[in-house]
């Protein structure tokens, strides 16, 4: 079956501590893998699309990679407003539609 | 440069009514598609239109619901016989085709009481 999970559930960080969310999927045939960041009340923002093992992707504090069975997003020293869910979702090549994990809710603390 | 709209942005019915969410993708784009999300969970798949058809529908619950996509731009997503576990918010998204970035709207919250 088609999966996508997220480690951890949550996470609380100092502001400047650096660390990687994960992301773990068991799909045949990926097409695509998405990182979005989602703020309470908000729909999903799109922060990367990965479609092979060993592409990096880079956009201010925050590197996605992917591997074959997963993909990370490390957060180098993070500021308070990087507080918020990230979500992962991936395509297959299959089928159109999307399969997002259940999230990591991050929290920055000044 | 708008993005993607919903409206409404809340809706609050009673169980058994019939209810319509309807979403304005970002204009030329071709694929567009629906979800639920539910609290602390991550975005549940329920439908992809690629142009006017709906080119996957797997992931409807039932056949209490049903989405339209008749010219190919607005979307609305129809609810029959809402029971409170349809409670959720609705998000739709639309992107410039298959597996590639999508752009959500806020959503819609839907309560059923």
């Amino acid at each position: 079956e088609d999966q996508v999970t997220q480690s951890p559930e949550a996470l609380r960080l100092q502001e400047g501590e650096s660390s990687s969310l994960n992301c773990s999927y068991t799909v045949s045939g990926l097409r695509g893998l998405f990182w979005y960041r989602q703020d309470p009340g908000k729909g999903p923002e799109f922060l990367f699309t990965l479609y092979s093992a060993g592409e990096e992707k880079e956009k201010e504090r925050l590197k996605a990679t992917l591997t074959k069975k997963e993909s990370f997003l490390h957060i180098t020293a993070p500021k308070p407003e990087d507080s918020a869910t990230y979500l992962c979702a991936v395509s297959k090549t299959s089928y159109d539609k999307v399969i997002f994990g259940p999230g990591t809710s991050l929290s920055v603390i000044p | 440069g708008a993005g993607v709209s919903q409206t409404p942005s809340n809706k609050v019915t009673e169980k058994g009514k019939y209810v319509e969410l309807r979403c304005d993708p970002i204009s030329g784009h071709t694929a567009l598609y629906w979800y639920r999300q539910s609290l602390g969970q991550g975005p549940e798949f329920l439908i992809y239109f690629q142009g006017t058809g709906a080119a996957d529908d797997s992931g409807l619950p039932n056949d209490r619901f049903f989405a339209v996509r008749p010219e190919g731009s607005v979307s609305t997503l129809k609810i029959q016989r809402t029971e409170r576990g349809d409670s959720a918010v609705y998000l739709c998204a639309s992107s410039s085709g298959p597996a590639r970035e999508q752009y959500f709207g806020p959503g819609t919250r839907l309560t059923v009481t």
